[in-house]
């Protein structure tokens, strides 16, 4: 079944170093969206990307965070100097065109950031 | 006011008991309504989606909306042990319809 790949599914960091989350999107979805999901929080939408393309960074933080879509390779969601504030379950999520009628995202499993 | 309420629970049926999940939203401009089902380190799944009122059926799956009470549920017949998961609710709209708006979800248990 290939759907949404994330990795890593598990990852500690400590304060202050980097976190890089990855994501493969489904076999012929080229849109990709990440979503964090905080602790005791619904999920949260952080950011929606096409190839080479930041669509929506809306709900990215201002400062540390940053995504991209490159035209070859996986998404990937980088987080600068983490706190302990950014653990959480980063999900990554995917459609074959913006998501439209069918309402339907494809998710990934998560990557569980744990931050010491 | 959040934009989304949904009652975390955690809630517990018996096997074979029709489960009702709600929740209500604020935000006017939602049109897509969806319920996912989480199941533990996993990520959601979509059960239903609905556009605007009315109701929509799935196997023993029912999914409401009323939005002049900003009003949707998840009805579920016949719960199954299988059916333990949290249920996520989400809605979009607004000429953003990608940036789903989640519940917290809430936990079901249905026990054999």
């Amino acid at each position: 079944n290939a759907g949404v790949m994330q990795n890593p599914r598990h990852l500690v960091r400590r304060r202050g170093q980097e976190a890089r989350l990855r994501c493969s999107p489904m076999k012929g979805h080229s849109h990709v969206y990440w979503y964090r999901q905080l602790p005791e929080e619904g999920l949260k939408f952080m950011v929606y990307l096409q190839k080479e393309n930041i669509i929506d960074e809306s709900g990215m933080p201002k400062e540390r965070f940053s995504a991209e879509f490159p035209k070859e390779g996986p998404s990937i969601l980088r987080i600068q100097q983490v706190v302990r504030g950014d653990s959480a379950a980063y999900f990554c999520a995917s459609s074959p065109q913006e998501m439209g009628y069918t309402g339907e995202l494809f998710f990934g499993e998560g990557s569980r950031l744990t931050v010491l | 006011q959040k934009e989304v309420e949904q009652d975390p629970g955690p809630l517990s049926v018996p096997e074979g008991a029709i489960v009702s999940l709600n929740c209500t939203y604020s935000n006017s401009a939602f049109q897509y309504f969806m319920w996912y089902r989480q199941y533990s380190r996993k990520g959601p799944e979509l059960l239903m989606y609905t556009y605007s009122s009315g109701n929509k059926e799935d196997g023993r799956f029912t999914a409401q909306v009323d939005k002049s009470s900003k009003y949707i549920s998840l009805f579920i017949r016949d719960s199954q042990p299988s059916d333990s998961a949290t249920y996520l609710c989400a809605m979009s709209g607004g000429g953003s319809n990608y940036k789903l708006t989640f519940g917290k979800g809430t936990l079901l248990t249905v026990n054999p």
